[in-house]
């Protein structure tokens, strides 16, 4: 059982937009800033968003991220085949003095 | 460039001990905090702890806490995780990833151990 709550999967068209939900807490979400991962299978997670709607150097505008009360948003727009991946939220849990995730979720691009 | 490099594949039989590396280049390795990462076979990513290397100020997630020690060595820019008696639900793949500015996000990441565990 993960900390943050995330949709065991989502799918969408591709050319259209989807997003990602992440459920948490006043010690996790509702007090520190929201990341963001994408992986693919067998490889290492790539940081996507940080505080909360923050795209490293890199990332297209495409995704973006947002943060209100104890839940966080990923969205993606103009799906393509290549979006399709696993997708983790994170955050700083301050009652567990540790890090925590999201329990992932898949993006299916029909 | 900022990399992690994560030492390789890994065997061993119930009860073993191990210890995993990951070497960061690139950038002051000491000043940053690295993490370790575990994902289970099929599974989610779960945070296990952190390390400052400067001073191996560590804290453990509570799900790890008693089950794996992770320390440094600054000289060689060297984090590590070690196992001391190895249980077959270990069997995993292992990620080191740096910590960000704040302790919210891991901006680089090796490209993972793998560990199997099997008599």
């Amino acid at each position: 059982q993960s900390v943050l709550t995330q949709p065991p999967s989502v799918s969408a068209a591709p050319g259209q937009k989807v997003t990602i939900s992440c459920s948490g807490n006043s010690s996790n979400i509702g007090k520190n800033f929201v990341s963001w991962y994408q992986q693919f299978p067998g490889t290492a997670p790539k940081l996507l968003i940080y505080d909360n709607n923050k795209r490293p150097s890199g990332i297209p505008d495409r995704f973006s991220g947002s943060r209100s009360g104890t839940s966080a948003t990923l969205g993606i727009t103009e799906l393509q085949t290549g979006d399709e991946a696993d997708y983790y939220c994170g955050t700083w849990d301050s009652s567990l003095s540790a890090g925590v995730f999201g329990g992932g979720t898949k993006l299916t691009v029909l | 460039e900022v990399q992690l490099e994560q030492s390789g594949v890994e065997v061993k039989k119930p009860g073993e001990s191990l210890n995993i590396s990951c070497q960061g280049s690139g950038y002051y390795f000491s000043t940053y905090w690295i993490a370790w990462v575990r994902q289970m076979p099929g599974k989610g990513l779960e945070w296990m702890g952190i390390i400052y290397p400067d001073d191996s100020d560590t804290r453990y997630s509570p799900s790890f806490q008693g089950q794996v020690t992770i320390s440094a060595d600054k000289s060689i820019s060297t984090a590590y995780l070690k196992w001391n008696s190895l249980k077959a639900s270990d069997t995993a793949m292992y990620f080191c990833a740096r910590r960000g500015v704040r302790a919210s996000y891991m901006d680089v990441w090796g490209k993972g151990t793998t560990v199997t565990v099997s008599s």
